[in-house]
């Protein structure tokens, strides 16, 4: 049981890059979500899905698109990466929407120059 | 949408002493408040939950304190030790159709031995 897997671990782009970053989870969870985390800002969310071919966005979705044609993987792609992009970004799954924990993946550190 | 607001942004403590972090929230529908705990370079991982119905709840040397009317919860860690040291974040989640989870944006502790 792996829980939570994201790749890559790192990543370097140019400004106008596009790229996929890759969540997979084998826990059978319904709820995925994105968050990115920059120094001060906390856990911001980014896009979330209920369940196989619901997404929505969440607090900061602008230059992100998602997609969820499986329960198990939920992709964060961004179509022209800006050095505002630069981050860590957590892929976390959670059983149900309601009251439960998330688990989440080792996180993905983008820079973008 | 949910709002949530963390103090103190850093806290440094002597070794054995206690630490309190504070968050308040604005959506009275809020249901669920876990707190995690992130180390440097890893992922944040669930170190205690509380739900609206419940006051307090403790584990070993933690514990969470819940106040529904004043919208505020707080986490308690006594007798710190080093490995204490971290980023603690907490949550709310809405009890709506998202659940989503809405992060503070995190409290430095440093325990000095």
């Amino acid at each position: 049981n792996a829980g939570v897997t994201q790749t890559p671990k790192f990543q370097v782009l140019k400004t106008g890059q596009s790229m996929t970053l890759q969540c997979a989870q084998d826990m059978n969870h319904e709820y995925m979500s994105w968050y990115r985390q920059d120094p001060g800002m906390g856990l911001r969310l980014i896009h979330y899905s209920v369940g196989a071919g619901i997404t929505d966005q969440g607090e900061v979705p602008n230059g992100y698109n998602v997609s969820r044609s499986t329960t198990e993987d939920f992709p964060l792609r961004l179509l022209s990466a800006a050095p505002s992009q630069t981050s860590v970004y957590f892929c976390a799954s959670r059983p149900d929407r309601a009251g439960t924990e998330a688990f989440f993946g080792q996180g993905t550190r983008l820079t973008v120059v | 949408g949910e709002n949530v607001e963390q103090h103190p942004s850093t806290l440094s403590v002597q070794e054995g002493d206690s630490a309190v972090i504070k968050c308040t929230y604005s959506d009275s529908a809020s249901n669920y408040f876990p707190w995690y705990k992130q180390e440097l370079g890893k992922r944040p991982q669930l170190i205690i939950d509380i739900r609206s119905n419940v006051g307090e709840k403790k584990d070993q040397r933690i514990a969470v304190t819940l106040n529904k009317t004043a919208k505020h919860f707080s986490l308690h860690i006594t007798e710190t030790q080093p490995e204490d040291s971290a980023v603690y974040f907490c949550a709310a989640s809405t009890a709506g159709s998202q659940g989503n989870l809405i992060f503070g944006k995190g409290t430095k502790l440093s325990v000095k031995p």
